[in-house]
């Protein structure tokens, strides 16, 4: 079965540094992958994905990812994170193949706190 | 457009009670997962549905635990005679028709069981 590890579980950045927030999934063939942002007692909004083409996504808020299938890696960067980017961050995965619903599995979430 | 709507936000019940969490889709939206997050934990998926069709409840606990997605109406996850455990928050996520995999989340129900 998918599975997604999240390396870390909270990432403390003083405000205006960059920032890289790790994501590693169990190996497939072919995989859609994702990353969430969830806000404090909110639900989760879509940052960017990756479908097929490009390795390097550009999302929302100035965030990209990189997908390496080599390594099984889809790691969320950030050249100068804000303070308003204090929020929880998930990694999900679904499986394209036959059969697939269209079910994410999540990672177990990282803590991203920007400090001034 | 609205996005995905879900009610109550907060809802408390004691044990033994039932609970019914409602989720609205987006407009144009025939599908529906439920995910479930406890604390400290990411998204567990649920279930899967579409208009009077469950697709995959292969996450839903076998017991006590159900779903409807009724061809008017909201989809609706119920749980009956809740337990001190089902206590979490609980998203819904629509998503339009033939794309599986542009999932959009309401704010979610936040349950406590006392």
């Amino acid at each position: 079965a998918q599975s997604v590890t999240q390396l870390d579980s909270q990432v403390p950045v003083f405000e205006e540094a960059p920032v890289e927030l790790r994501c590693n999934y169990s190996s497939s063939v072919s995989v859609y992958l994702f990353w969430y942002v969830q806000y404090p007692n909110q639900g989760l909004q879509l940052l960017l994905k990756y479908l097929s083409g490009s390795t390097l996504v550009k999302g929302i808020n100035g965030f990209e990812a990189e997908f390496n299938k080599s390594q099984t890696s889809f790691h969320l960067r950030k050249p100068s994170v804000h303070i308003s980017d204090t929020a929880e961050y998930f990694c999900a995965v679904s499986d394209p193949g036959s059969g697939n619903t269209g079910k994410l599995i999540f990672g177990q979430g990282t803590t991203l706190q920007v400090k001034p | 457009n609205a996005g995905v709507m879900q009610n109550p936000r907060h809802l408390v019940r004691r044990r033994g009670q039932e609970a019914r969490l409602r989720c609205s889709p987006m407009k144009g939206h025939s599908h529906v997962y439920w995910y479930r997050q406890l604390p400290e934990e990411g998204l567990k998926f649920m279930v899967y549905l579409q208009k009077e069709n469950i697709i995959d409840e292969s996450g839903m606990p076998k017991e006590r635990f159900s779903a409807e997605f009724p061809k008017e109406g909201p989809s609706i996850l119920r749980i009956q005679q809740v337990v001190r455990g089902d206590s979490a928050a609980y998203f819904c996520a629509s998503s339009p028709e033939r794309i599986y995999n542009e999932q959009f989340f309401g704010p979610g129900t936040r349950l406590t069981v006392l």
